[in-house]
């Protein structure tokens, strides 16, 4: 299964809405669909997990929604400290995917 | 949670390396972990699975019948035995805990290997 992430690159300023899509080449369970957050020279970051968990500590502007082949991550309000790059990954049970990223820069 | 990865540096082309992973601040024996690269200006690509108690590993394609990986409990470590490196093995190489096999909860710093003649 290949995940796509879209767009590359997102330009918004802070305060806009952030709507980054990913998409697979086959349907899976939302379960198995995380989504991360990498900030220059830094380690990623688990938001969402099982498509619309957040994880301990996340912003509930992060929020995570979709199924089968189609998924996003939604960040409602830009904060300066959200600019990075986000993944998506498939965690199937003998292996693991990820999307190639989009990168949320300042406008 | 800490996991603190050691062992990376400069390799030849098709020599060997073996990645340390030390776990802390939670009870490691209980959870499978993962390791994952990034080669330089590049994505994610995870590398391989352990779990919980060794009893099973998976490799990505990309490094099989070359990585192996493992675990000792008893020191709170997983490696990754890295041989026939090649350059495109070139990345940071970070350890992550298991979330009940659906998520990578916590990552390492990371440890950096590059292969290069």
């Amino acid at each position: 299964i290949v995940l796509t992430q879209s767009p590359g690159t997102l330009s918004l300023s802070p305060g806009e809405r952030a709507t980054l899509s990913c998409r697979a080449s086959q349907s899976f369970s939302s379960s198995f669909l995380a989504w991360y957050q990498q900030k220059p020279g830094q380690t990623p970051r688990l938001l969402i997990y099982g498509a619309s968990n957040r994880a301990t500590g996340v912003p509930d502007r992060f929020s995570g929604s979709g199924s089968g082949t189609d998924f996003s991550l939604t960040i409602s309000r830009l904060e300066s400290e959200d600019f990075a790059v986000y993944y998506c990954q498939r965690y199937e049970s003998t292996s693991v995917t990820f999307g190639g990223g989009t990168r949320v820069e300042i406008k | 949670v800490q996991l603190v990865e050691s062992g990376g540096g400069v390799v030849q082309p098709g020599g060997s390396l073996r990645l340390s992973c030390a776990g802390s601040g939670f009870t490691f024996s209980s959870f499978g972990m993962h390791w994952v690269r990034q080669a330089p200006g590049k994505g994610l690509e995870w590398v391989s699975f352990i779990q919980f108690d060794g009893s099973t590993e998976y490799v990505a394609d990309s490094v099989k019948g070359r990585f192996t990986i493992s675990r000792d409990n008893s020191k709170n470590t997983v490696y990754l035995e890295m041989s026939s490196l090649r350059a495109e093995d070139t990345a940071v190489y970070y350890c992550a805990k298991d979330l009940v096999r659906v998520a990578f909860e916590f990552w390492g710093q990371g440890t950096l290997v590059s292969v290069s003649s």
